[in-house]
C-alpha cells in the first residue's frame, strides 16, 4: 500500500508566480489535511478536505491560498501570486480514521 | 482553542539509554487523541504513538511508550535503548474526538543521541 504521495518535492518560484501543490492521499483514506511548516517552527494546519468539500479551512490565509480535492485525481493547494514569506515545507496528510499519515512534503522556495 | 506545549527545545541521550520527552495540553473536551510524531533529517513526519484519551492504559510500541495522566494534561514520550537513528526532532499533537480533526502541534524537541 503505497504511502501518501506528494508532489513535486521542492518547487521554485519567483515573486508573484503561482505554485501548485499535489497531494495524492494513501489507497482507501478519503480525508485530506494540508499543513505548513515554517522553518524551525512546527506544523500549522492549513486546511481539511473530503472528496469534492472543504470540512475546514480555518487555518488557510484569505487570500492567494486555495485548496481543492476533486472526485478524480490527487488533491491541490494553490498559491497565487507567492511572497518570500510563503517559502516553507507544505505537508499533506491523509487518514481513514483519527490517525493522520503524512506525506514527504514540498519544499517551497520563492524567489 | 486547544494548545500543545513542549518545553523542552532540545534534549540529548546516550546511546542505549532511556530518555523522556515532555508535551503538556491544555483541553476542555474529555475525549481526544494524541499522538507524538518524528522528523528526521529528512524531514518526512513519522507516527511514533498514538494514545486515546479514553484508554487509561499507556500506549507502547516497541522502544516507545508514553506516560499519560489525563487530570495534570501531560503526555510525555520515553525512548528505551536509544539508538542513533532515533535522532530527529519530536512532535506532539492533539486531536478532538469527533473524527478526522485537525491536528494541532507543539513546537517540537529535537533529540541528539550520543553514541
Amino acid at each position: 500500500n503505497a504511502g501518501v504521495m506528494q508532489n513535486p518535492r521542492h518547487l521554485v518560484r519567483r515573486r508573484g508566480q503561482e505554485a501548485r501543490l499535489r497531494c495524492s492521499p494513501m489507497k482507501g483514506h478519503s480525508h485530506v489535511y494540508w499543513y505548513r511548516q515554517l522553518p524551525e517552527e512546527g506544523l500549522k494546519f492549513m486546511v481539511y478536505l473530503q472528496k469534492e468539500n472543504i470540512i475546514d479551512e480555518s487555518g488557510m490565509p484569505k487570500e492567494r491560498f486555495s485548496a481543492e480535492f476533486p472526485k478524480e485525481g490527487p488533491s491541490i493547494l494553490r498559491i497565487q501570486q507567492v511572497v518570500r514569506g510563503d517559502s516553507a515545507a507544505y505537508f499533506c496528510a491523509s487518514s481513514p480514521d483519527e490517525t493522520q499519515y503524512f506525506g514527504p512534503g514540498t519544499r517551497l522556495l520563492v524567489l | 482553542a486547544q494548545t500543545v506545549t513542549q518545553s523542552q527545545p532540545e534534549m540529548s541521550v546516550q546511546e542505549a539509554e532511556t530518555v523522556t520527552l515532555s508535551c503538556t495540553y491544555d483541553t476542555s473536551e474529555s475525549d481526544y487523541y494524541l499522538f507524538w510524531y518524528k522528523q528526521p533529517p529528512s524531514r518526512q513526519m513519522i507516527l511514533v504513538i498514538r494514545q486515546e484519551a479514553y484508554k487509561q492504559q499507556n500506549a507502547t510500541e516497541n522502544r516507545f511508550s508514553v506516560n499519560f495522566q489525563k487530570a495534570a494534561k501531560s503526555f510525555s514520550l520515553k525512548i528505551s535503548d536509544s539508538q542513533l537513528g532515533d535522532a530527529a526532532m519530536y512532535f506532539c499533537a492533539y486531536s478532538g474526538n469527533f473524527g478526522n480533526e485537525k491536528l494541532t502541534f507543539g513546537t517540537g524537541t529535537r533529540l541528539t543521541i550520543i553514541p
